[in-house]
């Protein structure tokens, strides 16, 4: 059972547009939410995560939005670079000790010069 | 600080042999996950350890996998009898351990176990 659901598979975009990936999760007890960027041949690496408290979080050039209600999230990556060309994890959980991180199946972005 | 460290980044083995895959956390951390990569699955939870403690293996196959961490340095994950399906890449991370399900997990970059 995934818990954890990301959408699209796959992402194309052009340089310069904005990238928007979506996330849904089941449980609506899980209240913390970091999205993982992976690359070739390494592990996943945190980009940045959201609590369920916030309905928008921004870091630069990426920002998450948050519907509690609806339990959805999306990470938007704006004027997407070749560089970010990668897979990003979509992942939540129950805050506090005692539990772990729930992933779901990623979205592997390609950005096209 | 090297980050985690796992070994061998890349294991061959004939169906029904044993693996066993090694990590070295972060100095500090004190919990440690295993999950296991797919392209089909994603990220699955397999276990983890808190303090060298067993804490939730609830994701582990219960008859050939294993998991231990003897001391804070490093954990292994065995697993026995290993069949095609057991191919993935396994992830190693680890985390502070103050409060784990919102903590930054910092991953090792896997060992790729391929059953022939």
């Amino acid at each position: 059972q995934q818990q954890v659901r990301q959408s699209p598979q796959s992402l194309t975009v052009w340089e310069g547009e904005t990238a928007i990936l979506n996330c849904s999760y089941e449980n609506s007890a899980f209240d913390y939410f970091p999205w993982y960027q992976q690359f070739p041949g390494e592990g996943p690496a945190l980009l940045i995560s959201i609590l369920s408290v916030s309905d928008k979080k921004e870091d630069g050039r990426f920002t998450i939005f948050f519907n509690k209600r609806e339990k959805k999230l999306s990470l938007h990556i704006a004027d997407s670079q070749p560089g970010d060309s990668a897979t990003y994890f979509c992942a939540a959980s129950l805050g506090g000790s005692g539990t772990y991180q729930r992933f779901g199946t990623g979205t592997k972005l390609q950005v096209v010069p | 600080n090297a980050g985690v460290i796992q070994t061998p980044r890349h294991k061959v083995t004939g169906k029904g042999q044993e693996a066993t895959l090694w990590c070295e956390p972060i100095s500090g951390h004190s919990a440690v996950f295993w999950y296991r990569q797919t392209i089909v699955q994603g990220l699955e939870f397999l276990t983890y350890f808190r303090n060298q403690a067993p804490i939730d293996d609830s994701g582990m196959p219960k008859e050939r996998f294993s998991a231990q961490m003897p001391n804070q340095s490093h954990s292994t994950l065995k697993i026995q009898s290993t069949q095609p399906q057991d191919s993935a890449v396994y992830l190693c991370a680890s985390s502070a351990g103050l409060g784990e399900g919102a903590e930054t997990l910092y991953f090792g970059s896997g060992t790729r176990l391929t059953v022939l």
